[in-house]
Order: C-alpha cells, then structure tokens, then sequence
C-alpha cells in the first residue's frame, strides 16, 4: 500500500500529553518522518528515522514506531506547537515519498 | 545556513507549460538528492519527484508521471521543474526540499524552501 493514514484532528490541554499516529504497510520497512507546518509557513522536519530530532527541535517532541504504525508525541506541549501535523514514510525501493493527511493539533 | 528559494510561479492556461527554479545555498548543492513537493489549496502534501544528487536517478509521483521533468544545474546550484500538460488539479504551492543524507536519493526532507504558486486557470 501507498498510504499513510492519520486522524484528522487532535486537541490537547496546554501542557499535558499529546500523541498522532500515522498508519501504513511502508512503515514495516522504512522509518517514519514527522513534519510540522502553520498556515501559510513550509514545512519544518521535527521528527526523522523514527526518533531523531534535528538540531533546534524541542526535546518535547519524540517519535516511536511499532509494526505499520508511528506516533509523534508531544510532552507538554505549548500554545506555539498548534499546527499541522504530516508523518511521511517511502517505500521499499527508495523510489517514492508518501505522505500521511496530515492531524490539525489544537491547543486548548 | 541552508537556503533554498523557489521562483517562476505564477497562473498559466489548462495545456500550457512552466518552469519553477529552486536556488540552492548554504551547503554543498551537488552532494545531496532533491525534491519536489506541492500542496494544493486548503490540502494537505503531495510529494512530486526526486533527483539524486548527481541527476542520474529521477522519480516522479503517477500524477505527474510523463508530463514533469525534474532536472538540476550542479554548477548553478539551481534545481528544476518542467512542467508540461498543466492540469486544474496541477494548482499549488511547488516546495523544493533538500535531502538529509549526503550522496543518497531518498531519505527524509530536511530543508524546505518557502514555495512557489502555480495556478492552472483558464
């Protein structure tokens, strides 16, 4: 399958714990990235190879996987991490970028 | 730090052609794939096509499979998007992207450009 499957929306009280999960066949053999986007700004790496963090990402981000799926979670999350949410995997020839359909995050 | 700045956007006919270019500064632009996203109104990303950093692999999405050709200009840092055959369903803001590993094709899109919109209107 060529599908990554997210839930649409999530919401979370300020400072507690958030987790989105991203489903899909290409996340059994290549590691999942999570990306953050706001409106009208491109995308920003958060999360890559499954739990890594690129320099200047908040250690309040982490990633895990398991199976077909991965999760990003965000431990206390704050009122600037409201944004979309896109995982993206690539298949088992490294010949295809998939994205998921991305979770809105809403801080409440 | 890295840069990547896309221009040549703009509203082009159903049929027509247009080409985007991606500036490249801040690393070495020929040691790294690059990539091609686009988000189309309101939705969410589409990944388009990958070059390696030496051009000798390229791979599209099916949806624009036979109509875009993505090409890059190592000694001008510059990479390219040929569009040919614009569809409606073509609209979006075009990204360009850097790949995280050096001498790879695909990995994971670690520098994003801020985009460029393409129209398809008649």
């Amino acid at each position: 399958s060529s599908e990554l499957t997210q839930d649409p929306a999530v919401s979370v009280a300020l400072g507690q714990t958030v987790t989105i999960t991203c489903q899909g066949d290409s996340l059994r053999t290549s590691s999942a990235s999570w990306f953050q986007q706001k409106p009208g700004q491109a995308p920003i790496l958060v999360i890559y190879d499954k739990n890594k963090r690129p320099s200047g990402i908040p250690d309040r981000f982490s990633g895990s996987a398991s199976g077909n799926m991965a999760s990003l979670t965000i431990t206390g999350p704050q009122a600037e991490d409201e944004a979309d949410y896109y995982c993206s995997s690539r298949d088992s020839r490294d010949t295809y970028v998939m994205f998921g359909g991305g979770t809105k995050l809403t801080v409440l | 730090q890295v840069q990547l700045v896309e221009s040549g956007g703009g509203v082009v006919l159903p049929g027509r052609s247009l080409r985007l270019s991606c500036a490249a500064s801040g690393f070495v632009f020929s040691s790294y794939g690059m990539h091609w996203v686009r988000q189309a109104p309101g939705k969410g990303l589409e990944w388009v096509a990958v070059i390696s950093f030496d051009g000798s692999d390229k791979y599209y999405a099916d949806s624009v499979k036979g109509r875009f050709t993505i090409s890059r200009e190592n000694s001008k840092n510059t990479l390219y998007l040929q569009m040919n055959s614009l569809r409606d369903e073509d609209t979006a803001v075009y990204y360009c992207a850097k790949d995280r590993a050096i001498f790879g094709v695909i990995t994971e899109l670690v520098n994003w450009g801020q985009g460029s919109l393409v129209t398809v209107s008649s």
